[in-house]
């Protein structure tokens, strides 16, 4: 068990629809990542806050957005889903604000199973 | 830009015999490198990491690694298998941003 919870662990929508997924990091982590995993596109990074400020952004499309609050809990938000969302999603915690040049180790939930009928 | 390459798509093992996973990485500056596991249904486990020191790792359930800069490697390696060790194993690199390899699926046959 990494410490990092993600709720709900499978959620199953249809096209057009939205959903929240939520994570808790680790106790003291300040930051959070979010990744999908896929078939075809295999692990991506989407994007990473740090302490309720968005740090980095990945391959992360319109449709989607992110947020963590002052609890540092954080919820990724997915809409006008389409089937190719279907996906894995994966939230990770770190201590520290990471950046270029420096790195913390990220510890990654059981993830969300995403379903797009 | 940064990228790994995980060369086998799946390894078959027999339960007691050695491991060794291939990663190649591509990064513009000093790699920090990570091993994770993955079993099915499962999250992502870190298995070890490579900051910076001793190029040889060592991680948790018996795996160890090798960072060799020469070669762009970060190679992940167990002297004897166990059946608990049939999982994805991803190679990752990166600092903010991980980059994942593809992933290499161990099946341990008794």
């Amino acid at each position: 068990d990494s410490g990092v919870t993600q709720t709900p662990k499978h959620l199953i929508t249809a096209t057009g629809q939205r959903v929240t997924l939520r994570c808790s990091p680790r106790s003291g982590d300040l930051s959070v990542y979010w990744y999908q995993q896929s078939l075809d596109q295999g692990l991506q990074f989407l994007i990473q806050y740090y302490n309720g400020e968005e740090r980095a952004k990945g391959n992360i499309l319109e449709r989607f957005s992110a947020q963590q609050f002052p609890d540092l809990h954080s919820e990724l938000n997915l809409s006008s889903l389409e089937l190719g969302d279907s996906a894995l999603y994966f939230c990770a915690s770190s201590v520290a604000r990471t950046s270029g040049g420096r790195t913390d180790t990220q510890y990654f939930g059981p993830g969300t199973r995403l379903t797009v009928l | 830009a940064q990228s790994v390459t995980q060369p086998d798509i799946h390894i078959t093992v027999s339960e007691g015999a050695s491991l060794e996973l291939r990663c190649n990485y591509s990064y513009g500056a000093t790699p920090y490198l990570f091993w994770y596991v993955q079993s099915p249904g499962q999250g992502l486990q870190l298995l070890l990491k490579y900051f910076s020191g001793d190029t040889l790792v060592q991680g948790i359930k018996g795996f160890e690694a090798e960072f060799k800069r020469s070669q762009s490697s970060f190679n992940l390696r167990k002297p004897s298998v166990h059946w608990s060790d049939a999982a994805e194993y991803f190679c990752a690199v990166g600092d903010y941003k991980l980059s994942f390899g593809a992933g290499t699926t161990v099946t341990v046959r008794a």
